[in-house]
């Protein structure tokens, strides 16, 4: 059975604080994986798409990377306005067009 | 103007009761999907579409319902409602411009129900 799994569930951060999410995966044929980025009461909002591993994507103060069993966002110095859920999703050959999400990283900064 | 819209954002129902939850899209996608959201459990795929009266199963189907008669709507119908599909809900749709097919997903603001 495919599974999607994140660690930390919660983490707290000071402002400035580097810190990485994990994203672990037992699927076959990897389509993609996917970080959404969740603020509370709103709808999951894109953040990157990697495909194989080795890839990197950087946003901002954010950077995905991905392996053959797992992803990292790394977070470089974070600012209060990057506390939210961050949701890890793949997408599988077996599944077609359909997406499988882990349970999220809630993630709080302070100043 | 938001590229998918859902309705009603909240909505409190009795247990028995029918309840329709709408999603419309303004980007053309041909993929859209329902998934609930829970605490612990992340998002999870209620009922899938891949085209116009085009629909397939998720992981938590049971109970639940879709109707999709053109490529802007979807709606997902609760025949009965029961206190277990108290959650949040959330509309999503995807093309297929990404590599290998995959799809990048965009997210309604997300329907809240209670059913007492």
């Amino acid at each position: 059975e495919d599974q999607v799994t994140q660690s930390p569930e919660a983490l707290r951060l000071q402002e400035g604080e580097s810190s990485s999410l994990n994203c672990s995966y037992t699927v076959s044929g990897l389509r993609g994986l996917f970080w959404y980025r969740q603020d509370p009461g709103k709808g999951p909002e894109f953040l990157f798409t990697l495909y194989s591993a080795g890839e990197e994507k950087e946003k901002e103060r954010l950077k995905a990377t991905l392996t053959k069993k797992e992803s990292f966002l790394h977070i470089t110095a974070p600012k209060p306005e990057d506390s939210a859920t961050y949701l890890c999703a793949v997408q599988t050959l077996e599944y077609g067009n359909k997406l499988v999400f882990g349970a999220g990283t809630i993630l709080r900064v302070k100043s | 103007d938001a590229g998918i819209t859902q309705s009603p954002r909240h909505k409190v129902t009795e247990t028995g009761t029918p309840v329709t939850l709408r999603c419309h899209q303004t980007e053309n996608h041909r993929y859209m999907y329902w998934y609930r959201q829970d605490p612990g459990h992340g998002l999870r795929l209620i009922h899938y579409s891949y085209g116009v009266k085009d629909t397939d199963k998720g992981e938590v189907s049971d109970g639940y319902s879709v109707s999709r008669s053109k490529t802007e709507d979807f709606l997902l119908t609760l025949e009965s409602a029961t206190s277990s599909q108290t959650s949040v809900y959330f509309c999503a749709s995807g093309g297929t411009g990404g590599a290998g097919g995959a799809n990048v997903l965009t997210f309604g603001a997300g329907s809240r129900l209670t059913v007492l």
